[in-house]
């Protein structure tokens, strides 16, 4: 079954402090990995994608992942939080062909401490 | 561009009452999808269309609701008769097919319907 998993629900971090989030995901074909944020009462914004090419792909904001395959894994890190970092984050998966659906974690939300 | 547009941002109904909700793609963008989105469920795609014809509602969770898209410039998400377990925020993206894959979903910001 295709599916996304985000095993941490609530992280904390402090400002300044390194951040990784872990995605792990099930899927048949060959994935399209994505990372969205979501701040509170806004849409979800692209912070970056993985497709095809470099395992390491950067993002907006200063974030990237890497994507590897032998662990399902595409975690999403940053070197140093800043506090206007605390959102929602969310991985999604999709492959090619005709089907368009993304299949989405449950997300995990970030809180920063000054 | 103005990205998408949604409308209303907030909705407060009773129950038993139809509600409409639109959204503007994104011009050029041949893809659009309905979210809804609760604390419980959380981010669950409902519906999405490609050059204005569904392609795939096995979302969509029973009769009560409905999608159309017109034109590829404007669509509806209507619930009649609503629920309070309706009661969620409501989004609408759009995309357009990349020849090399990983189309990005551009989200609108939603509405946040309250069903009584």
């Amino acid at each position: 079954a295709q599916s996304v998993t985000q095993p941490d629900i609530h992280i904390t971090v402090s400002e300044g402090a390194s951040l990784e989030l872990r995605c792990n995901y099930s899927y048949g074909a060959t994935p399209y990995l994505f990372w969205y944020v979501q701040s509170p009462g806004q849409g979800l914004q692209l912070l970056l994608k993985y497709f095809s090419g470099d395992t390491l792909v950067q993002g907006i904001k200063g974030f990237e992942a890497e994507f590897k395959r032998s662990q399902s894994s595409f975690n999403l890190r940053k070197p140093s939080v800043h506090w206007s970092d605390a959102a929602e984050y969310f991985c999604a998966v999709g492959g090619p062909g005709n089907n368009r659906k993304l299949i989405w974690g449950l997300g995990t939300s970030l809180a920063v401490n000054p | 561009d103005a990205g998408v547009i949604q409308s209303p941002r907030h909705e407060v109904t009773e129950m038993g009452q139809e509600v409409t909700l639109r959204c503007k793609p994104i011009s050029g963008h041949d893809y659009l999808f309905w979210y809804r989105q609760t604390m419980m469920r959380g981010l669950e795609l409902l519906i999405y269309f490609n050059n204005n014809v569904p392609i795939d509602d096995s979302g969509m969770p029973e009769d009560r609701f409905s999608a159309k898209m017109p034109n590829a410039s404007f669509s509806t998400l209507k619930i009649q008769p609503s629920e309070p377990r309706d009661s969620a925020v409501y989004f609408c993206a759009s995309s357009t097919r990349l020849a090399t894959g990983g189309d990005t979903q551009y989200f609108g910001p939603g509405t946040r319907l309250t069903v009584l």
